[in-house]
């Protein structure tokens, strides 16, 4: 019950298209839903992040999208450029407690 | 604003053997975390340490791992003895205090790669 599944693994994007990651989740507890991005070798950096009172956040090119009776959230990136290929991570933690990380995604963003 | 400092960066060790990683949050943060990495997953926290004490060492694989923070400030992660499953990336994390946001809201520094042959 304390897992997020992230969809797909992998994800491959033409310059200037959207990139749309899903992640699901289980524990209804949890109440803060934060994306990570990771590039080689440097550690996960918050991207954007959101809480299940709010259906969507936006922030630059970066869209949230939350449907809580689903239990599923998704990160949209409108306008991908090459230099938003990395990892991406999403994952969702209750009040002080430990974030729970889904498995990632590594996008890619052809030019 | 300095970033969360980790050291050494790579690390190669033979099974049986041990090893320490050393972080350095980020001045004034309260809160530090320890994660694993292991290739192609999302990071597992190791444990959570409040100041100079622990919040959370419920997934610490306690008979090999220990950490401690001293002095509320910097924090050494060890490995005694490594196996070959202990290959990952540890990552260390720092926030300003606890709670899911604003406080709450982690660092991460670059991690520490580590291979058990």
């Amino acid at each position: 019950q304390q897992q997020v599944k992230q969809s797909p693994q992998s994800l491959i994007v033409q310059k200037g298209g959207i990139s749309i990651i899903n992640c699901a989740y289980e524990n209804t507890a949890f109440d803060y839903f934060p994306w990570y991005q990771q590039f080689p070798g440097k550690g996960p950096a918050l991207l954007i992040a959101i809480r299940p009172d709010v259906s969507e956040k936006k922030e630059g090119r970066f869209t949230i999208s939350f449907n809580k009776s689903a239990k599923q959230f998704s990160l949209h990136i409108m306008d991908s450029q090459p230099g938003d290929s990395a990892t991406y991570f999403c994952a969702a933690s209750k009040g002080a407690q430990k974030l729970v990380f889904g498995q990632g995604t590594r996008l890619t963003i052809n030019p | 604003e300095a970033g969360v400092a980790q050291s050494p960066r790579y690390k190669i060790i033979e099974k049986r053997q041990s090893v320490a990683f050393w972080c350095n949050p980020i001045s004034g943060h309260a809160t530090l975390y320890w994660y694993q990495q292991i290739l192609g997953q999302g990071p597992k926290l190791l444990i959570q340490f409040q100041n100079n004490g622990v919040v959370d060492d419920s997934q610490l694989p306690k008979d090999r791992f220990s950490a401690e923070r001293l002095k509320g400030v910097d924090s050494t992660l060890k490995i005694q003895p490594a196996k070959l499953e202990d290959s990952a990336v540890y990552l260390c994390a720092s926030s300003l205090g606890l709670g899911a946001e604003g406080r709450g809201t982690q660092y991460f520094g670059p991690g520490t790669r580590l291979l058990v042959l």
